[in-house]
């Protein structure tokens, strides 16, 4: 079966640095999402993309968030300055057409902001 | 607004014990509900999905769900639980523009 696939697995950083998670969604969907998990809590909605734009996005997704899709493969998010707060696993999830069809799930990055 | 929500925070189980896990529902459309499953140190799968049709649902690897919509309620089943079933459990409804919203997680132990 297709995968997504994120890098890095896990990204340690200090707080108020700029961190950037990849992900390469699967190569014939158009929607791309990013989902994020605190340890202990649910999975969050952050942001939904398509057609090189955003197309929704959460409370959560302040501005701090950015997402973008520099190259027609790969699918970043970008936190501009990280708050200790932004430790959670990042989900980055990916669908052909957004009706009814079951979304791919990257594997996650684990991200630790210190 | 759509919204899900599961009762059990943890549940913990014997091998072989039956397994009923709750969710219920707030959803103002067509109802399309999902359970998704997450195991140790793995990413989210899906395990199962209703949109129509019959409202028992078969899932993978012997799971199932029924869908009540008096109760609002689409709540994951497994006759006999194993040790590798141990995971968090998600159940998820459409949002707009093809997004999830998910549960907080059931949290499931099995005992060898």
């Amino acid at each position: 079966e297709p995968e997504v696939t994120q890098t890095p697995s896990h990204q340690v950083t200090q707080m108020g640095q700029e961190v950037i998670l990849r992900c390469v969604p699967i190569s014939n969907h158009l929607y791309f999402y990013w989902y994020r998990q605190i340890l202990g809590q649910k999975v969050e909605f952050l942001v939904s993309f398509y057609n090189n734009e955003i197309s929704e996005k959460s409370e959560i997704f302040d501005d701090q968030f950015s997402v973008e899709r520099p190259d027609g493969s790969n699918f970043t998010l970008k936190i501009r300055s990280t708050k200790l707060e932004d430790s959670a696993m990042y989900f980055c999830a990916s669908i052909q057409s957004p009706v009814n069809e079951k979304l791919f799930f990257g594997s996650g990055t684990q991200l630790s902001v210190l | 607004a759509q919204s899900v929500s599961q009762h059990n925070h943890h549940v913990i189980l014997s091998e072989a014990a039956s397994l009923e896990l709750g969710c219920n529902y707030s959803y103002g459309g067509t109802v399309n509900l999902f359970w998704y499953v997450q195991y140790p140190g793995q990413h989210l799968q899906l395990l199962l999905k209703y949109f129509s049709g019959d409202p028992l649902v078969k899932g993978i690897k012997g799971f199932e769900a029924e869908f009540i919509k008096s109760k609002f309620s689409f709540n994951l089943r497994k006759p006999s639980v194993q040790w590798s079933d141990t995971a968090e459990y998600f159940c998820a409804v459409p949002g707009s523009q093809g997004n999830l919203i998910f549960g907080k997680g059931t949290k499931l132990s099995v005992k060898p």
